[in-house]
């Protein structure tokens, strides 16, 4: 069974903070990883797809890394505002195609 | 261009019921995947077709679960003798391949309750 896992659950900062969180995915037969952000009311929407050991991507005040070898994806978000609000969901991509989601990271960014 | 268009957004219907979901791709997309998604869950992936066939079902939870898209781009999530315990938002995506390099585009949802 394939596993991926998400911390923390949940996470509250001040406008201003810079935040991380983890993604862990199996570290063999490793083909994607996706990291996505889900506001309330409205669908997910992606925010990087990663396919290479050590690559770093950078969307404005969000980044993300990924290390293949060990199975972990950190994303970064930098000066945290208010509209960052959201989840934050991960998903591993079989060699077959399928996704599959981490349970996802609940950013709550208080004024 | 147009979105993911999932319908209804909403379905409420009573235990025992056969229920239809529909998902309407954006154009072009190859790859088209449903899942599920409980409050304080990830998306639980159901099933994903590549094209007109199902690349993928072992999602699906028991054979009361069924999809099809026989022209490669529509399609139905079917669910028969619906139960409690199959009340979820239902989420359709789809993208130009199967995954890798290829992001999801998610429709809205549709939100079922089985009463």
């Amino acid at each position: 069974i394939l596993n991926v896992e998400q911390s923390p659950q949940s996470l509250h900062v001040q406008e201003g903070d810079s935040t991380n969180f983890t993604c862990s995915f199996p570290s063999s037969n490793f083909y994607a990883l996706h990291w996505y952000r889900w506001e309330t009311a409205k669908s997910p929407e992606a925010l990087f797809v990663m396919t290479l050991n050590g690559d770093e991507k950078k969307k404005g005040r969000i980044s993300a890394t990924l290390n293949t070898k060990e199975g972990y994806s950190y994303l970064y978000i930098k000066g945290s505002q208010p509209e960052d609000s959201a989840t934050y969901l991960c998903a591993f991509n079989t060699p077959g195609g399928k996704l599959i989601f981490g349970q996802g990271t609940e950013l709550s960014v208080k004024p | 261009g147009a979105g993911v268009s999932q319908t209804p957004s909403n379905k409420v219907t009573e235990k025992g019921k056969y229920v239809e979901l529909r998902c309407d791709p954006i154009s072009g997309h190859t790859a088209l995947y449903w899942y599920r998604q409980s409050l304080g869950q990830g998306p639980e992936f159901l099933i994903y077709f590549q094209g007109t066939g199902a690349a993928d079902d072992s999602g699906l939870p028991n054979d009361r679960f069924f999809a099809v898209r026989p022209e490669g781009s529509v399609s139905t999530l079917k669910i028969q003798r619906t139960e409690r315990g199959d009340s979820a938002v239902y989420l359709c995506a789809s993208s130009l391949g199967p995954g890798g390099n290829s992001p999801l585009h998610f429709g809205n949802g549709t939100r079922l309750t089985v009463t």
